[in-house]
């Protein structure tokens, strides 16, 4: 009963490295999210997935970028990190593309950028 | 545009009740009420679509005035259990494939 499972839990980056955040889901939901949540901020939307082989920009996506791979799995990619990155990052699912779907959220990763 | 929740904070006994707002100043389709406790994932409580529904989960209920672009969250007989921070997630008529925006969050304490 795993749900959505994001990998790593913790990383610290230095300033100008890549890495890439991962999540998968197992509900066979057609819909993925990445959020970026800040102290005092809420939950921002940085890039979503309504289905396989399609994504767009959410409210934040400068300085990211997102594959979904395959309708489990939804990738989110720093290509240059930088300090103002550090934060959680959840991601999400959702059986359908409209908002009478719940979300569910994975545990999320708490990345640091110094 | 970022729904306007109120209050920011509240602290309750055990056995209290509290009532967390949610407020836009645009048109709504859905609102969405997710629970965080410390250091864990949000996890979803209840979803209000227009048409003004009332909604209850255990002690928790939920409604939505579709005139007033509010939503109100209603916690009775409160628990430690519901410590918290609950955020409410809003959908405009015509946003694009479902995505919410979410308020900033009411952090909820509630004490023995």
């Amino acid at each position: 009963n795993a749900g959505v499972t994001q990998t790593p839990k913790f990383q610290v980056l230095k300033t100008g490295q890549s890495m890439t955040l991962q999540c998968a889901q197992d509900m066979n939901h057609n819909s993925m999210y990445w959020y970026r949540q800040d102290p005092g901020m809420g939950l921002r939307l940085i890039y979503y997935s309504a289905s396989e082989g399609t994504t767009d920009k959410g409210e934040v996506p400068n300085g990211y970028n997102v594959s979904r791979l395959n309708k489990r799995e939804f990738s989110l990619r720093l290509e240059s990190a930088a300090p103002s990155q550090t934060s959680v990052y959840f991601c999400a699912s959702s059986e359908g593309q409209y908002s009478n779907q719940p979300q569910h959220f994975g545990d999320g990763t708490r990345l640091s950028i110094l | 545009q970022q729904p306007v929740q109120s209050p920011q904070a509240v602290i309750l006994r055990e056995g209290e009740d509290a009532v967390i707002n949610c407020s836009s100043s645009k048109a709504l389709y859905s609102v969405h009420w997710y629970r965080q406790k410390h250091g864990e994932a949000p996890v979803f409580l209840m979803i209000l679509l227009k048409g003004g529904e009332q909604k209850g989960h255990e002690k928790i209920s939920a409604s939505f005035n579709e005139k007033k672009q509010q939503s109100s969250l209603y916690l009775t007989a409160s628990q430690l259990s519901y410590s918290g921070t609950y955020f409410c997630g809003t959908d405009y008529y015509g946003g694009s494939q479902g995505n919410l925006i979410f308020g900033k969050g009411t952090k909820l304490s509630v004490k023995p």
